[in-house]
Protein backbone atom coordinates (compact mmCIF):
# COMPACT_ATOMS: atom_id res chain seq x y z
CA UNK A 1 0.00 0.00 0.00
CA UNK A 2 1.05 3.88 -0.90
CA UNK A 3 1.22 6.81 1.67
CA UNK A 4 1.49 10.04 1.02
CA UNK A 5 2.97 12.94 3.67
CA UNK A 6 2.99 16.64 2.78
CA UNK A 7 4.71 17.97 5.32
CA UNK A 8 3.42 21.53 5.88
CA UNK A 9 -0.71 21.81 6.73
CA UNK A 10 -0.04 25.81 5.68
CA UNK A 11 2.60 27.80 3.59
CA UNK A 12 2.22 31.50 3.62
CA UNK A 13 4.54 33.25 1.05
CA UNK A 14 4.81 37.11 0.04
CA UNK A 15 4.50 38.00 -3.60
CA UNK A 16 6.83 36.98 -6.09
CA UNK A 17 8.76 35.06 -3.30
CA UNK A 18 9.97 31.24 -4.31
CA UNK A 19 8.05 28.70 -2.35
CA UNK A 20 8.81 25.19 -2.08
CA UNK A 21 5.71 22.47 -0.85
CA UNK A 22 6.87 19.05 0.41
CA UNK A 23 5.77 15.30 -0.39
CA UNK A 24 7.10 12.27 0.73
CA UNK A 25 5.52 9.56 -0.13
CA UNK A 26 6.08 5.53 0.47
CA UNK A 27 5.53 2.31 -1.54
CA UNK A 28 7.04 -1.27 -1.55
CA UNK A 29 6.37 -0.58 -5.57
CA UNK A 30 7.08 1.53 -8.38
CA UNK A 31 4.70 4.36 -8.73
CA UNK A 32 3.01 7.49 -10.76
CA UNK A 33 3.09 10.90 -8.62
CA UNK A 34 0.71 13.49 -9.26
CA UNK A 35 0.16 17.56 -7.89
CA UNK A 36 -2.90 18.54 -8.29
CA UNK A 37 -4.27 22.70 -7.26
CA UNK A 38 -7.64 23.02 -5.71
CA UNK A 39 -8.85 26.84 -5.40
CA UNK A 40 -11.33 27.80 -3.15
CA UNK A 41 -15.23 26.42 -3.67
CA UNK A 42 -13.50 24.53 -6.95
CA UNK A 43 -12.99 21.16 -8.04
CA UNK A 44 -9.53 19.80 -8.66
CA UNK A 45 -7.17 20.54 -11.46
CA UNK A 46 -4.21 18.77 -12.56
CA UNK A 47 -0.81 20.34 -12.18
CA UNK A 48 2.08 18.20 -13.42
CA UNK A 49 2.48 14.11 -13.28
CA UNK A 50 5.67 11.95 -12.77
CA UNK A 51 5.70 8.45 -14.78
CA UNK A 52 9.00 8.10 -15.79
CA UNK A 53 11.85 9.48 -18.01
CA UNK A 54 13.16 13.01 -16.82
CA UNK A 55 12.91 13.40 -12.93
CA UNK A 56 12.22 17.27 -12.93
CA UNK A 57 8.63 17.68 -14.30
CA UNK A 58 7.26 21.14 -15.67
CA UNK A 59 3.49 22.21 -14.94
CA UNK A 60 0.94 24.56 -15.61
CA UNK A 61 1.22 28.09 -14.44
CA UNK A 62 5.08 27.92 -13.74
CA UNK A 63 4.99 24.77 -11.53
CA UNK A 64 7.58 22.05 -11.34
CA UNK A 65 8.83 19.22 -9.28
CA UNK A 66 11.38 17.07 -8.95
CA UNK A 67 11.39 13.28 -8.84
CA UNK A 68 14.03 11.83 -5.88
CA UNK A 69 13.21 8.35 -5.81
CA UNK A 70 16.35 7.89 -2.81
CA UNK A 71 14.60 10.35 -0.79
CA UNK A 72 10.90 9.19 -2.07
CA UNK A 73 9.87 12.93 -2.50
CA UNK A 74 8.38 14.92 -5.16
CA UNK A 75 8.50 18.55 -4.01
CA UNK A 76 6.54 21.56 -6.20
CA UNK A 77 8.31 24.56 -6.85
CA UNK A 78 7.76 27.89 -8.17
CA UNK A 79 10.15 30.49 -8.28
CA UNK A 80 7.68 33.34 -8.25
CA UNK A 81 4.31 32.94 -6.86
CA UNK A 82 1.71 35.73 -7.48
CA UNK A 83 -1.52 36.24 -5.43
CA UNK A 84 -3.55 33.69 -7.93
CA UNK A 85 -1.90 30.99 -6.92
CA UNK A 86 -3.35 31.18 -3.39
CA UNK A 87 -4.99 27.41 -3.19
CA UNK A 88 -4.84 23.97 -1.78
CA UNK A 89 -2.03 21.46 -3.20
CA UNK A 90 -2.69 17.88 -3.22
CA UNK A 91 0.35 15.19 -3.85
CA UNK A 92 -1.12 11.85 -5.03
CA UNK A 93 0.69 8.87 -5.86
CA UNK A 94 -0.64 5.47 -7.80
CA UNK A 95 1.04 2.51 -8.17
CA UNK A 96 2.64 2.33 -11.84
CA UNK A 97 0.68 -0.85 -13.18
CA UNK A 98 -2.03 1.88 -14.45
CA UNK A 99 -5.62 2.97 -13.75
CA UNK A 100 -5.11 2.26 -9.95
CA UNK A 101 -6.71 4.54 -7.22
CA UNK A 102 -4.59 7.72 -6.61
CA UNK A 103 -3.85 8.25 -2.46
CA UNK A 104 -3.86 11.29 -1.61
CA UNK A 105 -1.88 13.66 0.96
CA UNK A 106 -3.70 15.60 3.63
CA UNK A 107 -3.15 18.73 1.73
CA UNK A 108 -0.89 22.76 1.83
CA UNK A 109 -2.58 25.03 1.75
CA UNK A 110 -0.79 28.11 -0.05
CA UNK A 111 -1.26 31.62 1.20
CA UNK A 112 0.45 34.59 -0.95
CA UNK A 113 0.67 37.55 0.71
CA UNK A 114 0.51 40.91 -1.33
CA UNK B 1 -12.85 19.44 -18.89
CA UNK B 2 -13.17 15.81 -18.87
CA UNK B 3 -17.06 15.50 -19.38
CA UNK B 4 -17.72 14.91 -16.15
CA UNK B 5 -20.75 15.82 -14.29
CA UNK B 6 -22.00 15.26 -10.75
CA UNK B 7 -25.49 15.47 -8.95
CA UNK B 8 -26.91 17.12 -7.32
CA UNK B 9 -24.57 19.58 -6.70
CA UNK B 10 -25.82 20.51 -2.95
CA UNK B 11 -28.05 18.25 -0.49
CA UNK B 12 -29.10 18.89 2.54
CA UNK B 13 -30.44 15.49 4.22
CA UNK B 14 -31.63 14.14 7.31
CA UNK B 15 -29.80 11.44 9.54
CA UNK B 16 -31.41 7.99 8.73
CA UNK B 17 -32.32 8.84 5.28
CA UNK B 18 -31.23 7.52 1.87
CA UNK B 19 -29.52 9.13 -0.12
CA UNK B 20 -27.89 9.16 -3.81
CA UNK B 21 -25.10 11.02 -5.91
CA UNK B 22 -24.99 10.78 -8.97
CA UNK B 23 -21.73 10.76 -11.74
CA UNK B 24 -21.99 10.80 -15.52
CA UNK B 25 -19.35 11.31 -18.03
CA UNK B 26 -19.41 11.51 -21.43
CA UNK B 27 -16.10 10.07 -23.14
CA UNK B 28 -16.78 6.41 -22.47
CA UNK B 29 -14.42 6.09 -19.87
CA UNK B 30 -13.90 2.41 -18.37
CA UNK B 31 -12.24 3.34 -14.53
CA UNK B 32 -14.26 5.67 -12.18
CA UNK B 33 -13.41 6.51 -8.41
CA UNK B 34 -16.12 8.53 -5.58
CA UNK B 35 -13.76 9.84 -3.09
CA UNK B 36 -15.08 12.28 -0.25
CA UNK B 37 -12.77 15.41 0.81
CA UNK B 38 -12.65 16.29 4.68
CA UNK B 39 -10.60 19.20 6.31
CA UNK B 40 -7.47 17.29 7.25
CA UNK B 41 -7.75 14.41 5.59
CA UNK B 42 -7.42 15.28 1.83
CA UNK B 43 -9.22 13.12 -0.40
CA UNK B 44 -9.97 9.23 0.60
CA UNK B 45 -11.04 6.93 -1.78
CA UNK B 46 -14.41 5.36 -0.62
CA UNK B 47 -15.26 3.28 -3.95
CA UNK B 48 -14.19 2.56 -7.54
CA UNK B 49 -14.99 0.60 -10.58
CA UNK B 50 -13.17 -0.88 -13.30
CA UNK B 51 -16.47 -1.55 -15.82
CA UNK B 52 -19.90 -2.12 -15.72
CA UNK B 53 -20.73 -4.11 -12.94
CA UNK B 54 -17.53 -4.59 -11.68
CA UNK B 55 -16.46 -2.62 -8.53
CA UNK B 56 -13.99 -2.56 -5.33
CA UNK B 57 -13.88 -0.75 -1.83
CA UNK B 58 -12.26 2.10 -0.94
CA UNK B 59 -9.90 2.97 2.20
CA UNK B 60 -13.38 4.23 3.74
CA UNK B 61 -16.20 2.54 2.40
CA UNK B 62 -18.13 1.40 5.80
CA UNK B 63 -22.11 2.80 5.05
CA UNK B 64 -21.15 3.29 1.09
CA UNK B 65 -22.12 1.21 -1.85
CA UNK B 66 -22.61 2.26 -5.84
CA UNK B 67 -23.88 0.64 -8.57
CA UNK B 68 -22.71 1.44 -12.19
CA UNK B 69 -24.79 -0.54 -14.85
CA UNK B 70 -23.74 1.50 -17.75
CA UNK B 71 -20.23 2.88 -18.75
CA UNK B 72 -21.52 6.37 -18.14
CA UNK B 73 -22.89 6.43 -14.93
CA UNK B 74 -21.50 5.43 -11.39
CA UNK B 75 -23.80 5.82 -8.25
CA UNK B 76 -22.77 6.24 -4.75
CA UNK B 77 -25.31 5.13 -2.21
CA UNK B 78 -25.84 6.09 1.20
CA UNK B 79 -28.23 3.31 2.37
CA UNK B 80 -29.09 5.31 6.00
CA UNK B 81 -26.94 8.71 5.94
CA UNK B 82 -25.11 9.86 9.00
CA UNK B 83 -24.08 13.18 10.43
CA UNK B 84 -19.86 11.87 10.17
CA UNK B 85 -20.85 11.48 6.50
CA UNK B 86 -21.17 15.42 5.85
CA UNK B 87 -18.49 15.97 3.27
CA UNK B 88 -17.90 17.09 -0.20
CA UNK B 89 -17.98 13.86 -2.92
CA UNK B 90 -16.13 13.88 -5.83
CA UNK B 91 -15.97 11.54 -8.97
CA UNK B 92 -13.01 10.92 -11.17
CA UNK B 93 -12.08 8.97 -14.08
CA UNK B 94 -8.74 7.69 -15.70
CA UNK B 95 -7.76 9.56 -18.45
CA UNK B 96 -7.48 7.25 -21.40
CA UNK B 97 -4.65 5.58 -22.92
CA UNK B 98 -1.27 5.79 -21.07
CA UNK B 99 -1.69 9.11 -19.12
CA UNK B 100 -3.06 7.74 -16.04
CA UNK B 101 -3.82 11.03 -14.62
CA UNK B 102 -7.26 11.22 -12.98
CA UNK B 103 -9.89 14.44 -13.83
CA UNK B 104 -12.18 15.02 -11.34
CA UNK B 105 -15.73 16.29 -11.68
CA UNK B 106 -17.31 19.48 -10.24
CA UNK B 107 -18.12 17.64 -6.28
CA UNK B 108 -21.41 17.53 -4.34
CA UNK B 109 -21.35 19.35 -1.13
CA UNK B 110 -23.61 16.76 0.92
CA UNK B 111 -24.77 17.95 5.00
CA UNK B 112 -26.24 15.64 6.74
CA UNK B 113 -28.09 17.35 9.61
Amino acid sequence: AQSVTQLDSQVPVFEEAPVELRCNYSSSVSVYLFWYVQYPNQGLQLLLKYLSGSTLVKGINGFEAEFNKSQTSFHLRKPSVHISDTAEYFCAVSENSGNTPLVFGKGTRLSVIA
Amino acid sequence: DAGITQSPRHKVTETGTPVTLRCHQTENHRYMYWYRQDPGHGLRLIHYSYGVKDTDKGEVSDGYSVSRSKTEDFLLTLESATSSQTSVYFCAITAGGNSYEQYFGPGTRLTVT
